[in-house]
Parts: C-alpha cells; sequence; structure tokens
C-alpha cells in the first residue's frame, strides 16, 4: 500500500482565501484523523471519523475550519477565510480501528501570507 | 488538567552513547501510551505502544519503554543510539483506551554528536 498521501505537500496563499487539504488513508482503515502541528501548541487533533462519520470535532479551532469524508478513500479540510495564524503543518492519520496504530501521512505545510 | 509532559525540549547525546526519553502523564486511569518519531519534514511513526500487560514494551529500531504506574510514566529508553536516530519523537496517550483520540507531549528533539 502506499500509506496515507496527502496533498498538497506545500500550499502558499494570501489571507482571505479558501484553503483546501485533502487526505487519501490507507485502504481499509475504518478512522481518519486531522492533526496540526505549530511551534506554539504541537501537535493537536482537530477531528476524527469512523466509518467516514465526524465522531469527534471539539479540536477544531473555529467556524472557519470544516472536514468532510464523502467516501471511505478521500477526506478534505477546508479552510475558509484562511488567515496567518492558520499557517501550520496539516497532518492527516488513518488506522484499522481506534485502538489501533496511526499510519501519518508526509503532511501538508500550510502558509497564509 | 490532563496533560502529557515532555520535560525535555532538545537532548544531545553522542553516537554509540545511551538514551532515556521522559514522558509523564496526568490521567486518571491507566491510558493507552504511544511513542512516536518524526524525522525533518516527514510524517510520525509509530515506535512503540503500552496498552496492558508486560510494563516493558519493545518497539522498532531497537528503541524500549517501561510503563511506571506510581510515576505516571513512560520513559522512551535505547541502550546505543546511531545518527539516523536524530530526530523529533513524541510522547502520546489515548485517555480514553479505544477511540484513537491522541493528546501529544511537546516534542523532545534528539540530536546525535558523532
Amino acid at each position: 500500500d502506499a500509506g496515507v498521501i496527502q496533498s498538497p505537500r506545500h500550499e502558499v496563499t494570501e489571507m482571505g482565501q479558501e484553503v483546501t487539504l485533502r487526505c487519501k488513508p490507507i485502504s481499509g482503515h475504518d478512522y481518519l484523523f486531522w492533526y496540526r502541528q505549530t511551534m506554539m501548541r504541537g501537535l493537536e487533533l482537530l477531528i476524527y471519523f469512523n466509518n467516514n462519520v465526524p465522531i469527534d470535532d471539539s479540536g477544531m479551532p473555529e467556524d472557519r475550519f470544516s472536514a468532510k469524508m464523502p467516501n471511505a478513500s478521500f477526506s478534505t479540510l477546508k479552510i475558509q477565510p484562511s488567515e496567518p495564524r492558520d499557517s501550520a503543518v496539516y497532518f492527516c492519520a488513518s488506522s484499522l480501528s481506534g485502538r489501533e496504530t496511526q499510519y501519518f501521512g508526509p503532511g501538508t505545510r500550510l502558509l497564509v501570507l | 488538567a490532563q496533560s502529557v509532559t515532555q520535560p525535555d525540549i532538545h537532548i544531545t547525546v553522542s553516537e554509540g552513547a545511551s538514551l532515556e526519553l521522559r514522558c509523564n502523564y496526568s490521567y486518571g486511569a491507566t491510558p493507552y501510551l504511544f511513542w512516536y518519531v518524526q524525522s525533518p519534514g516527514q510524517g510520525l511513526q509509530l515506535l512503540l505502544k503500552y496498552f496492558s500487560g508486560d510494563t516493558l514494551v519493545q518497539g522498532i529500531k531497537g528503541f524500549e519503554a517501561e510503563f511506571k504506574r506510581s510515576q505516571s510514566s513512560f520513559n522512551l529508553r535505547k541502550p546505543s543510539v546511531h545518527w539516523s536516530d536524530a530526530a523529533e519523537y513524541f510522547c502520546a496517550v489515548d485517555p480514553s483506551g479505544n477511540t484513537g483520540k491522541l493528546i501529544f507531549g511537546q516534542g523532545t528533539t534528539l540530536q546525535v554528536k558523532p
């Protein structure tokens, strides 16, 4: 398997623009997680899905952030409108179940100017 | 408050020396415990995990960790460090035990001197 795939790997945008990050989990994995990594706050869980259903979005910072999982092989994290403080590395991870190993993608490095 | 603490932000060791990275957590029950490693520009890779049973856990790349309930600690060790071990190391807990909702420590950056 190719592992968790994220796109784009790098994104530079201007404040106010919409940003969409994409994730393809490992085939057969029922759980999908979105994380954000910053120097100030470290690695934070934003939201996770089980069988395409959002289970816990308590980590989503505000209404500007939204995540969807329309099918088992694709998820998006959208920021609209983006702000400079959203600059971070965003990771997607997937696992077979809640207690199984999470496999992380390479991340998307987002810079909002 | 519930938290995961990695007291050492940065550690430097000589190649061939032993290594111990500290991790403490503050949760009532014994959570599921994990150590991940992140190489520069990469995602995280699981080194090892503890759910129950033997408190000494073996992982990949020669790492091991010991769970000590009395100290609420889960320290990572390696007897002889290689230059390729230079990376950032994260301790994480799943307080619920089965949701996958991980809480990460702030990370420890390991530098290896030749």
